[in-house]
């Protein structure tokens, strides 16, 4: 079946700090990979993705790249910002003929001091 | 409002009772999903619509849980005979449609249930 692992939290950093998250996978099939974030207070939203081996996907500074060889997808961030204090979540779909589902790592919680 | 919007937000209840949760989608989008998330933990599928059936209920964890979307639009996750293990997030995402290979979901804020 499918999983996401991803580095237990939490990650405390002080503002302009690197910031790297690790995330592996075990899937059936050939996955699509994503990074989610969820600020305080707010549902769920996508951060990027990446959907073939060795697309980079990037946002808001952040960046991942789909690694196939070593099934990774690390997230990360070279100066964060306050504002950046969330719970980073690595998902993995893969295309069924029934349809999609995302499957969900734990979670990472960071926090970014002034 | 333009997001996916969840009722209640909080829910508090006794064992052995029975509990629905709301989930009203994004205007137009066809596929609707549920997740749950426990305390500390990323969220884990339970459901997902598209349209008016079932596509994928396999996340389900056993018959004291089920979910409705009768006419395509909200979706009702009903749970009976709750048990202090259901405390947890009760998610709902939306999409235009399966997905597609886009892996974008729009969530709600949940619903949070806690089974005293």
């Amino acid at each position: 079946g499918n999983s996401v692992t991803q580095m237990e939290g939490p990650v405390t950093l002080s503002e302009e700090a690197f910031l790297t998250i690790n995330c592996t996978y075990t899937a059936t099939g050939y996955p699509s990979l994503f990074w989610y974030v969820q600020y305080p207070g707010e549902g769920l939203q996508l951060l990027l993705k990446a959907t073939k081996a060795d697309d980079k996907g990037s946002n808001k500074g952040f960046e991942a790249t789909y690694r196939k060889e070593t099934t990774s997808f690390h997230l990360e961030k070279g100066s964060v910002q306050v504002s950046d204090s969330a719970v980073y979540f690595c998902a993995l779909m893969t295309i069924k003929a029934a349809g999609n589902k995302l499957t969900f790592g734990g979670g990472t919680r960071v926090l970014v001091k002034p | 409002g333009a997001g996916v919007s969840q009722t209640p937000s909080n829910k508090v209840t006794e064992k052995g009772k029975y509990v629905e949760l709301r989930c009203d989608p994004i205007s137009g989008h066809t596929a609707l999903y549920w997740y749950r998330q426990s305390l500390g933990q990323g969220p884990e599928f339970l459901i997902y619509f598209q349209g008016t059936g079932a596509a994928d209920d396999s996340g389900l964890p056993n018959d004291r849980f089920f979910a409705v979307r009768p006419e395509g639009s909200v979706s009702t996750l009903k749970i009976q005979r709750t048990e202090r293990g259901d405390s947890a997030v009760y998610l709902c995402a939306s999409s235009p449609r399966l997905a597609g290979g886009t892996g974008e979901l729009f969530f709600g804020e949940g619903s949070r249930l806690t089974v005293l």
